[in-house]
């Protein structure tokens, strides 16, 4: 089963502070995605990347969200100015093809107080 | 209607017991469906792929209605371990992303 490492495990922030979430794949990976699960609650896709690309978003991803792979390795996602809303579990997720199965990552927790 | 539906449950069900979940989902184009076991604030984790002839991975088993849009899970023999909330994850079509139903909580007592 493929390997995703997540930093930080947790995050603490307040309101319009910039944060920024890693996110490794252990092994060579095409696609890769964001989702979230805010508490009690299902979850979230929020973008999908290929090709250093959003292939993908949804509604929920709107101006204050950025992903990007700047070294070919580590795949973030920015939050520029966050709200209370946006505290959740913040998952990365990878696939080798498109419609091949998602293997997540741990997980940050993002608390913006 | 929303996407993915899913009995919120809890179901509580003693060790040994054979348990359910269903699942109906909106689109009827979408391609691809999983089961998906969640355990309190960790990840994901893929449980199994579902098939329209039916699959089995020991204890349990998944089954596809692509007429009825039904998808659903059978649990046999239940362990304690299974304990667990079940997502039930559908690809709407090629080239989209996963869509999760909101789960369905499983509590094996013995």
């Amino acid at each position: 089963e493929p390997e995703v490492t997540q930093t930080p495990s947790h995050q603490v922030t307040q309101m319009g502070q910039e944060v920024i979430l890693r996110c490794v794949p252990i092994s060579n990976h095409l696609y890769f995605y964001w989702y979230r699960q805010i508490l009690g609650q299902k979850v979230e896709f929020l973008v999908s990347f290929y090709n250093n690309e959003i292939s993908e978003k949804s509604e929920i991803f709107d101006d204050q969200f950025s992903v990007e792979r700047p070294d070919g390795s580590n795949f973030t996602l920015k939050i520029r100015s966050t709200k209370l809303e946006d505290s959740a579990m913040y998952f990365c997720a990878i696939t080798g093809t498109v419609n091949e199965k998602l293997f997540f990552g741990s997980g940050t927790q993002l608390s913006v107080l | 209607r929303k996407e993915v539906e899913q009995d919120p449950g809890p179901f509580n069900v003693p060790e040994g017991a054979t348990v359910a979940f269903n699942c109906t989902y909106s689109n009827s184009a979408s391609q691809s469906f999983f089961w998906y076991r969640q355990d309190c604030r960790k990840e994901p984790k893929l449980l199994m792929s579902v098939y329209s002839s039916g699959n089995e991975d020991g204890r349990f088993t998944a089954q596809l209605n692509r007429a009825s849009q039904y998808i659903s899970l059978l649990i046999r023999d239940s362990k304690l371990s299974d304990s667990a909330t079940y997502l039930c994850v559908v690809k709407p079509q090629a080239g989209t992303a996963l869509i999760f139903g909101k789960g369905t909580t499983l509590s094996v007592s013995s």
